[in-house]
């Protein structure tokens, strides 16, 4: 079936850039997603890319899709200690009758001073 | 606009005891989902709905039951609570917008549940 897979855990320095990976395996993805949580809220998106695009850039995050290799990443520039939260991948596929997202574990990205 | 609202934010319940979340959202969005969230495990769907009185199992939906009685509702019932099924809850909606195809769901601020 349809999986995401993500490393659980990233730190990173404040300034620094922080890469998030993830990786899926439904070939037939349309839509890429990477939300954030922050501490004890629920899930917000960030961004999101479409399957025949490569990159987007968006301010300081830059979303990189290698569709070869079923591949997601997140980078966000200068990272502030703002940015700590976790961050989930999720695929969508369409057409879609459900609006149904399969997630990834999420990566809790630590931010220290 | 509220978006999505979740309540209660938290509960304990001793096993066996049965409670219903709700999840309210004013956007008028068809679709709505119930998920749990475990560490390490991300967001698991229990259970969804595609519109007004029509409901379709997730992928953990064993132990829980879900009624859309009103487009606006969604509830999530748990009839004999189990220690296996404390976790957080959380309630999402969303409205495919066909013309750019995303499906963005808005997510509910979570009702984080004990069972004893």
């Amino acid at each position: 079936g349809e999986d995401v897979e993500q490393s659980l855990f990233l730190s990173v320095r404040e300034g620094d850039s922080s890469v998030i990976n993830c990786t899926y395996t439904d070939s037939s993805s349309t839509y890429l997603y990477w939300y954030k949580q922050e501490p004890g809220a629920g899930l917000q998106l960030l961004t999101y890319i479409f399957s025949n695009m490569d990159m987007k850039q968006d301010q300081r995050l830059t979303v990189l899709l290698n569709k070869k290799d079923k591949h997601l990443s997140l980078r966000i520039a200068d990272t502030q200690t703002g940015d700590s939260a976790i961050y989930f991948c999720a695929e969508s596929s369409l057409p879609s009758n459900t609006g149904k997202l399969i997630f990834g574990q999420g990566t809790t990205l630590q931010v220290k001073p | 606009n509220a978006g999505v609202t979740q309540t209660p934010k938290f509960r304990v319940l001793k096993t066996g005891q049965s409670m219903t979340l709700l999840c309210a959202q004013d956007m008028n969005h068809e679709y709505m989902y119930w998920y749990r969230q475990d560490p390490g495990m991300g967001l698991r769907l229990i259970h969804y709905s595609v519109g007004e009185g029509t409901t379709a199992k997730g992928e953990v939906p064993d132990g829980y039951n879900v009624s859309r009685l009103k487009k606006q509702n969604f509830l999530l019932g748990l009839e004999s609570a189990a220690p296996s099924q404390t976790s957080v809850y959380f309630c999402a909606s969303s409205s495919i917008s066909w013309r750019e195809g995303q499906d963005e769901q808005f997510f509910g601020p979570g009702t984080r549940l004990t069972v004893l």
